[in-house]
């Protein structure tokens, strides 16, 4: 009962770098979720998708793009990689049944270091 | 502007009852939820409020009061193991997007 599955859990990258973060979910969620968290700013909603094949931008989504190929994986990508982009990113998925009162369940999260 | 207002730090002995308030001010809202986090790990969902009054689950309870854009979290008989940082988070659309506050860290010591 994996549940959300990120990867890689840490990673350190230099200014310019680009990487592909993965977020897998074993649950038959429709609705996935990308957020980043600063210290002291709680969680900001970077993109999200609503199904398959469909993607949306949240409250952050500038130098990251995403892609929801398949129902069960959400991949998060930075191109050209920035000291800002430092955070600690958690991806989340949920039932779109009445969506607004179904909980979000998050993985583990994945460490991103841009020297 | 849009915003979450909630305590940055709360300390108590064990045993004790906490309160977490938060206030909100969002361009949407369906309701608000509460979330854990230990040690910076995976949030975990606590509850949610989507109409006013209480909303009871073991020992936490959560109350929303929409006319006053308000909302708290309840903490009774505190245990070691309740330390960690607590969020609020407005639902602002249909699609269950959530708007988080910055957190609350609760320590409780012995």
């Amino acid at each position: 009962n994996a549940g959300v599955t990120q990867t890689p859990k840490f990673r350190v990258l230099k200014t310019g770098q680009s990487m592909t973060l993965l977020c897998a979910q074993d649950m038959n969620h429709e609705y996935m979720y990308w957020y980043r968290q600063d210290p002291g700013m709680g969680l900001r909603l970077i993109h999200y998708s609503v199904g398959e094949g469909t993607t949306a931008k949240g409250e952050v989504p500038d130098g990251y793009n995403v892609s929801r190929l398949k129902k069960q994986n959400f991949l998060l990508g930075l191109e050209s990689a920035a000291p800002s982009q430092t955070s600690v990113y958690f991806c989340a998925s949920s039932y779109p049944t009445g969506a607004h009162n179904q909980p979000q369940h998050f993985g583990d999260g994945t460490r991103l270091s841009i020297l | 502007g849009q915003s979450l207002e909630q305590p940055s730090e709360v300390t108590a002995v064990e045993g004790a009852i906490v309160q977490i308030n938060c206030t909100y001010q969002t361009s949407g809202f369906y309701g608000l939820s509460w979330y854990q986090q230990h040690d910076g790990g995976a949030p975990t969902f606590l509850s949610y409020n989507g109409l006013d009054g209480l909303e009871e689950t073991g020992r936490f309870s959560s109350f929303l009061s929409r006319s006053d854009s308000y909302g708290y979290l309840l903490l009774q008989e505190l245990q070691m193991k309740d330390s960690a940082s607590y969020f609020c988070a407005v639902v602002t659309d249909s699609w269950g997007k959530l708007q988080f506050g910055a957190g609350t860290q609760v320590v409780v010591t012995p």
